[in-house]
């Protein structure tokens, strides 16, 4: 089955440092991947998406993705407490029914 | 911004009962879908549906009906509740035109199955 591994499980980030997540498809025909956030009690958001490699910088985000080694990951810069949420990271194949694959997701928790 | 609504946002049910949950959307998108959400699983998809009239299962269906009477909404339908079936449900749509379309996530309903 096709699947995304995602990493760490939770991540603690000093507010003002730098937070980091990754993710690992198995599948080189996953092209197209988003990192979605949840905050609590919320539906997940789309954060970002990436479909080139290299990175890509919104703001204090910067996904960056590497087809070659089927990883993309994510940093947040200058992390603030709104930035406390659960975090997923989701895969679409080019030859999918419009299904994406989910990453178990990160829990991150800005210290104050 | 793309709207998706869900009904209700939380439902206690006994074990055996039928329980419907309604999701609406108003982004003219075909694509629907349902998923359930535990702690240690992330999201998992139930079932989703390529437009009015159309339901395809997903990866965990068990359990499950869905239902797509009109392009907006989108039901899912437990006939015999389970307590295993206690979970966050999050209803979503998303466009079919291009691969590289983003879903759009309802707020939620919360199950409690006693």
């Amino acid at each position: 089955q096709q699947k995304v591994q995602q990493s760490p499980e939770s991540l603690s980030v000093p507010e003002g440092g730098m937070a980091s997540f990754n993710c690992t498809s198995s599948d080189r025909n996953f092209q197209y991947f988003w990192w979605y956030r949840q905050h609590s009690g919320e539906g997940p958001k789309a954060l970002m998406s990436i479909f080139s490699d290299g990175d890509k910088k919104e703001g204090r985000f910067t996904a960056h993705l590497n087809k070659a080694s089927l990883h993309v990951s994510l940093h947040i810069r200058d992390s603030q407490p709104s930035d406390s949420a659960l975090y997923f990271c989701a895969a679409r194949a080019t030859d999918s029914n419009y299904q994406l694959i989910w990453g178990s997701g990160t829990k991150l928790i800005i210290k104050p | 911004e793309a709207a998706v609504t869900q009904s209700p946002r939380n439902k206690v049910a006994v074990t055996g009962g039928k329980v419907t949950l309604s999701c609406n959307q108003t982004n003219n998108h075909n694509n629907m879908y349902w998923y359930r959400q535990d702690t240690g699983h992330g999201l998992r998809l139930i079932h989703y549906s390529y437009g009015a009239g159309s339901t395809e299962k997903g990866d965990i269906p068990d359990g499950y009906k869905a239902s797509r009477p009109s392009q907006e909404n989108f039901s899912l339908i437990l006939e015999l509740a389970t307590p295993s079936q206690t979970s966050v449900y999050f209803c979503a749509s998303g466009a079919s035109d291009r691969n590289y379309a983003e879903q759009f996530f309802g707020p939620g309903t919360r199950l409690t199955v006693l």
